[in-house]
């Protein structure tokens, strides 16, 4: 298994430009969600899906659009970027093993919008 | 509301020294809570978890839920625990929410 993957690994934005930070899973998992880590916050909840078709708002939605056509895959779109939206991104999906479970996540993108 | 606090950004210890990252939570439910680990250039992953009341690289932490609070703790502190560590509750809509985390420097 290749567990949760991301592209890309970084990326740099020009504020107003659009793009799409892809996330995958091969773990067959039902529940994915996108994080944000910033320096002194923590990490903090974008957005999540509890399967596909299925999309909620986390902590921190605003600017940025999910989707869930497929239970594999769970890309995190930003529709015109800010410098705000500097910070590295996590995507992790939920496994359910004896009785508890965990996250996993993937490497991340570290984005820097100018 | 959700809430998980930790106090100290930065930590720095001796190795072989004893070593406590804090951890205190505000949870209206059942409180469920891990601790992640992130060490430099890698991703975050699970260290513990309350429920399973493991050992894990000879860090342990115990729920007080009278204290409201979930430290991690680990006897002799070696060099390899150098890490950014996270505490974290999770809901009963399986959303974790993260304290701000505790930068861990073990000193040679």
């Amino acid at each position: 298994n290749a567990g949760v993957t991301q592209t890309p690994k970084f990326q740099v934005l020009k504020t107003g430009q659009s793009m799409t930070l892809q996330c995958a899973q091969d773990m067959n998992h039902e529940y994915m969600s996108w994080y944000r880590q910033d320096p002194g916050m923590g990490l903090r909840l974008i957005h999540y899906s509890v399967g596909a078709g299925i999309t909620d708002q986390g902590e921190v939605p605003n600017g940025y659009n999910v989707s869930r056509s497929t239970t594999e895959d769970f890309p995190l779109r930003l529709l015109s970027a800010a410098p705000s939206q500097t910070s590295v991104y996590f995507c992790a999906s939920l496994g359910r093993g004896r009785g508890d479970y965990e996250q996993y996540f993937g490497p991340g993108t570290r984005l820097t919008v100018t | 509301a959700q809430r998980v606090t930790q106090p100290e950004k930065l930590l720095s210890v001796f190795k072989g020294a004893p070593v406590e990252l804090k951890c205190n939570y505000s949870y209206s439910g059942s409180p469920e809570l891990f601790w992640y680990v992130q060490y430099s250039r890698q991703r975050l992953q699970l260290l513990l978890r309350h429920i399973s009341r493991e050992s894990i690289k000879g860090f342990t932490a115990d729920l007080n839920k009278g204290e409201t609070s979930f430290h991690l703790k680990k006897p002799f502190a070696q060099e390899e625990d150098s890490a950014m560590y996270y505490c974290a509750l999770i809901t009963g809509a399986n959303n974790l929410f993260f304290g701000t985390g505790t930068r861990l420097t073990v000193i040679p």
